[in-house]
């Protein structure tokens, strides 16, 4: 019963590095999303998806790029990382539009 | 536009007593509200939603909500609080107008109980 995990958990970049964050949810959501927190800003949405093959932008998605390839998985990526992206990143999933968003463990990342 | 807020950065309360955790939101359309907690180090966990109907919506942990359409709030309660719900308290609101896709969050409420 995994529910929505995300890969890794920490990590630590360089100024410049690319990487990219990866998603999975088994619950056969239609909705995911893809957040950062920062402390006292709360969640801001970067870029989410309401199915397989579309994506669209959120709040804050300059120096991000999604892909939703296949209807489990959502990855983001960082093409060249900045310190101002050092953050926590929560991924979640939803399977309708008044349902309630199920949410990984978070990663989180440093950049240097 | 969309948003929610929580007023208060953080609410001290002592073990045994009532606890009130404040949200007001802002939608086009008709809100879909909805309550989390984030324990450190954890991801957000789900705990009360409302969508319609009456009023005072129960959810996890004996906690509750009442929505307030006249003042657009929608506060999260519980009658005797416990040092363990000690934890960062997250309101947020689904748009039932033109951006139902999204889900809007407060920059969140510390909730400290003491023992």
């Amino acid at each position: 019963n995994a529910g929505v995990t995300q890969t890794p958990k920490f990590r630590v970049l360089k100024t410049g590095q690319s990487m990219t964050l990866l998603c999975a949810q088994d619950m056969n959501h239609e909705y995911m999303y893809w957040y950062r927190q920062d402390p006292g800003m709360g969640l801001r949405l970067i870029h989410y998806s309401v199915g397989e093959g579309t994506t669209a932008k959120g709040e804050v998605p300059d120096g991000y790029n999604v892909s939703r390839l296949k209807k489990q998985n959502f990855l983001l990526g960082l093409e060249s990382a900045a310190p101002s992206q050092t953050s926590v990143y929560f991924c979640a999933s939803s399977s309708g539009r008044i349902t309630e968003a199920f949410f990984g463990q978070g990663t989180r990342l440093t950049v240097v | 536009a969309q948003s929610v807020a929580q007023p208060e950065d953080q609410v001290n309360v002592a073990e045994g007593n009532p606890l009130t955790v404040k949200c007001t939101y802002s939608v086009s359309g008709n809100p879909y509200l909805f309550w989390y907690v984030q324990y450190p180090n954890r991801g957000l966990q789900f705990l009360l939603k409302y969508i319609t109907g009456d009023n005072l919506v129960k959810g996890s942990y004996g906690f509750e909500a009442e929505f307030n359409k006249s003042q657009t709030s929608f506060h999260l309660k519980k009658p005797s609080a416990l040092v363990s719900d000690s934890a960062l308290y997250f309101c947020a609101v689904r748009d039932g107008g033109d951006n139902f896709n999204k889900f809007y969050f407060g920059s969140g409420t510390k909730l400290n109980v003491k023992p």
